[in-house]
Formats: C-alpha cells, sequence, structure tokens
C-alpha cells in the first residue's frame, strides 16, 4: 500500500543551524501538508502546497519556514535558523482532493535543537 | 478560530468493556478524519467521515459523524488490550484545507 515517506526519522541541530526536512507523498497526490507535534502537545498545521504553491499557511509558518517541491517526487520543509523552540516532531501529509480528502501521515522526523 | 475538543483525555477500562470517545466543535466540518498515533510515530488513519449524520464501521470500532457536522464519535465494543493508544479526531473545513487536530484521548486497556 502506498505511504508517505520521511527522512531523516531524527535530526539533532545546533541552534541557528538549517534543516531541511524531507517528505515523499503518495505518487498520485495532488496536495501536501506540513504539521508538527511538540512533545505533550495537539498536531498543529504548518502549511499546505498545491499546484506548486502554498495554498494555507499558519501564523507558525513565519519567514523562517519555507517549503518546496524540488523534483516531482519530494517535498521538503526548511527552518532557516532553528530555535530551541522548533524541537518538536515534523510530519508530512498529502492527500488526493476528492469530496473525503482524507490526509494521510508520514512517520514523522524528530527534530532536536540544541 | 476553529476548536475541537475530544472527551475524555484519558480512559483506563478493562478488557471487554465498551467506550465511546467524543469530538465537539461550534464550527461545520465538511470531513473528519479519525488516527490513531503510537508514541513518536505519525497519525495513521482509521476512518473518514464526510455526510452528516454517517455511520461507519471498522470491526469493533463505530464512527459517527453529527448531523450537523460539528461533532463526532467513536465507539468500541468489547475493547482489547490491543485498543490502547492515543486517538485523534481532526476536521477540515474544505478538501485541501488543513486539518484542526482534536487534543486526543489516550486510552488504556487493562487485561
Amino acid at each position: 500500500e502506498p505511504e508517505v515517506t520521511q527522512t531523516p526519522s531524527h535530526q539533532v541541530t545546533q541552534m541557528g543551524q538549517e534543516v531541511i526536512l524531507r517528505c515523499v507523498p503518495i505518487s498520485n497526490h495532488l496536495y501536501f501538508y506540513w504539521y508538527r507535534q511538540i512533545l505533550g502537545q495537539k498536531v498543529e498545521f504548518l502549511v499546505s502546497f498545491y499546484n506548486n504553491e502554498i495554498s494555507e499557511k499558519s501564523e507558525i509558518f513565519d519567514d523562517q519556514f519555507s517549503v518546496e517541491r524540488p523534483d516531482g517526487s519530494n517535498f521538503t520543509l526548511k527552518i532557516r535558523s532553528t530555535k530551541l523552540e522548533d524541537s518538536a516532531m515534523y510530519f508530512c501529509a498529502s492527500s488526493v482532493v476528492t469530496s473525503t480528502d482524507t490526509q494521510y501521515f508520514g512517520p514523522g522526523t524528530r527534530l532536536t535543537v540544541l | 478560530t476553529q476548536l475541537l475538543e475530544q472527551s475524555p483525555q484519558f480512559l483506563s477500562i478493562q478488557e471487554g468493556e465498551n467506550l465511546t470517545v467524543y469530538c465537539n466543535s461550534s464550527s461545520v466540518f465538511s470531513s473528519l478524519q479519525w488516527y490513531r498515533q503510537e508514541p513518536g510515530e505519525g497519525p495513521v488513519l482509521l476512518v473518514t467521515v464526510v455526510t452528516g449524520g454517517e455511520v461507519k464501521k471498522l470491526k469493533r470500532l463505530t464512527f459517527q459523524f453529527g448531523d450537523a457536522r460539528k461533532d463526532s464519535s467513536l465507539h468500541i465494543t468489547a475493547a482489547q488490550t490491543g485498543d490502547t493508544g492515543l486517538y485523534l479526531c481532526a476536521g477540515a473545513k474544505n478538501a485541501g484545507n488543513m486539518l484542526t487536530f482534536g487534543g486526543g484521548t489516550r486510552l488504556m486497556v487493562k487485561p
């Protein structure tokens, strides 16, 4: 069964460093998303991406964040200058835009900022 | 701001008991999804409901979407220890839109 994959599974970085989190969405899906989950808290929406542009973003998704679809399969989230509070699980998701519009999630990348 | 409130937050029951988890909002959603999440992993889809009043069954799990599409419930019959986990509801306003997640219900089923 097709699934969303993410790499790396765990990323440790120093505060102020740039990180890129990678995702391969399900191949026939058209919408891509990033969410994050700080330990012990709710899953929070960051950004959605459709037709090579951002379609929706939350207040969390400030100028330090960017997304890109560099080729036909990958979808990346870049954090330019990481802060301690960026430490969280980051989940990529994808969906086919239908009436049910189910979003399928990847296993996540645990980002630890020291 | 859309909010989804889940209740209860924690539930500890004996194997064989029945339980219901609730997901409530003042907002209308075009679809509502239920996920199960294990520690350190991504949410795994259980079901999507889209029609007001819809009932879907997945073995011993029964999901219902409220008539006004503002609330949903998950009922588990004869719970088993393997049902232990975190159950999340998440709603979308429109297709392709962000999901708003509830805070989750952490279920523990004791043998």
